[in-house]
C-alpha cells in the first residue's frame, strides 16, 4: 500500500499563505491524492483531491508534482479557523474509496 | 439531511463486555466506511460497504469485530469481549460510489476500563 510522509507540525501567521507538503513516492498511476483536515474532537473534513493536474476549490489549491511523487496543499490566506491536523491520503490497495491516513501535519495559526 | 450521525458519542465499558455502535450515513450515499483513530494517529481503515455488501475488511479487524449494513442504510459495528487496546475513536464515513469526498461523522469515543 502506498504511504504518505508529512511534517509533524507547521506554523503560520494569520492571513498569510500556507504550503503544506506531502511526499508519496510509492503512489500508483491511478491513485488520487486526497487531503482532509481534522479539528479537535471532530471527524475529518474533506478539503480537496486530484490526480495529475493542479486543482482549486473554495477551500484550497492542490499542486501536484509532475512525477506525482509529491503534492502541496495551499491555503491562500490562513485564518485561525484553519488551525487543524491536515492529512494527505492515498487509496488503500486498488480501491479508490478506502483511504490510508498518516499522522498528518498539525497546523498552528498565529494571530 | 444533516450529515453523518453516530450513536453513542461516548461509551465507557469494562473489559470483556460487548459494545455496539451505530452509524447513519447521508441518505443517498451507497458507500459506508468504518475507521478507528487512536490519540495522535490518523484514522485507520477498518471496513467498508457498498449498499448492503461488505466489500473489504482490514487485516486490523480481528474476529471480535463485526459490522453490518442490513438494508444498505445505517450500519452497526460490534466489538465482542472488549480489550483495553480497543479504546479509540470509531469514525464512520459515507460517500457516493467513486473517487470523491467522504463525509465523516463525529465519531464514537470508546473507553475500555
Amino acid at each position: 500500500d502506498a504511504k504518505t510522509t508529512q511534517p509533524n507540525s507547521m506554523e503560520s501567521n494569520e492571513e498569510e499563505p500556507v504550503h503544506l507538503p506531502c511526499n508519496h513516492s510509492t503512489i500508483s498511476g491511478t491513485d488520487y491524492i486526497h487531503w482532509y483536515r481534522q479539528l479537535p474532537s471532530q471527524g475529518p473534513e474533506y478539503v480537496i483531491h486530484g490526480l495529475t493536474s493542479n486543482v482549486n476549490n473554495r477551500m484550497a489549491s492542490l499542486a501536484i508534482a509532475e512525477d506525482r511523487k509529491s503534492s502541496t496543499l495551499i491555503l491562500h490566506r490562513a485564518t485561525l479557523r484553519d488551525a487543524a491536523v491536515y492529512y494527505c491520503t492515498l487509496p488503500l490497495g486498488g480501491s479508490q474509496g478506502n483511504l490510508i491516513f498518516g499522522k498528518g501535519t498539525k497546523l498552528s495559526v498565529k494571530p | 439531511d444533516t450529515g453523518v450521525s453516530q450513536d453513542p458519542r461516548h461509551k465507557i465499558t469494562k473489559r470483556g463486555q460487548n459494545v455496539t455502535f451505530r452509524c447513519d450515513p447521508i441518505s443517498e450515499h451507497n458507500r459506508l466506511y468504518w475507521y478507528r483513530q487512536t490519540l495522535g494517529q490518523g484514522p485507520e481503515f477498518l471496513t467498508y460497504f457498498q449498499n448492503e455488501a461488505q466489500l473489504e475488511k482490514s487485516r486490523l479487524l480481528s474476529d471480535r469485530f463485526s459490522a453490518e449494513r442490513p438494508k444498505g442504510s445505517f450500519s452497526t459495528l460490534e466489538i465482542q469481549r472488549t480489550e483495553q487496546g480497543d479504546s479509540a475513536m470509531y469514525l464512520c464515513a459515507s460517500s457516493l460510489e467513486g473517487v470523491g469526498e467522504q463525509f465523516f461523522g463525529p465519531g464514537t469515543r470508546l473507553t475500555v476500563l
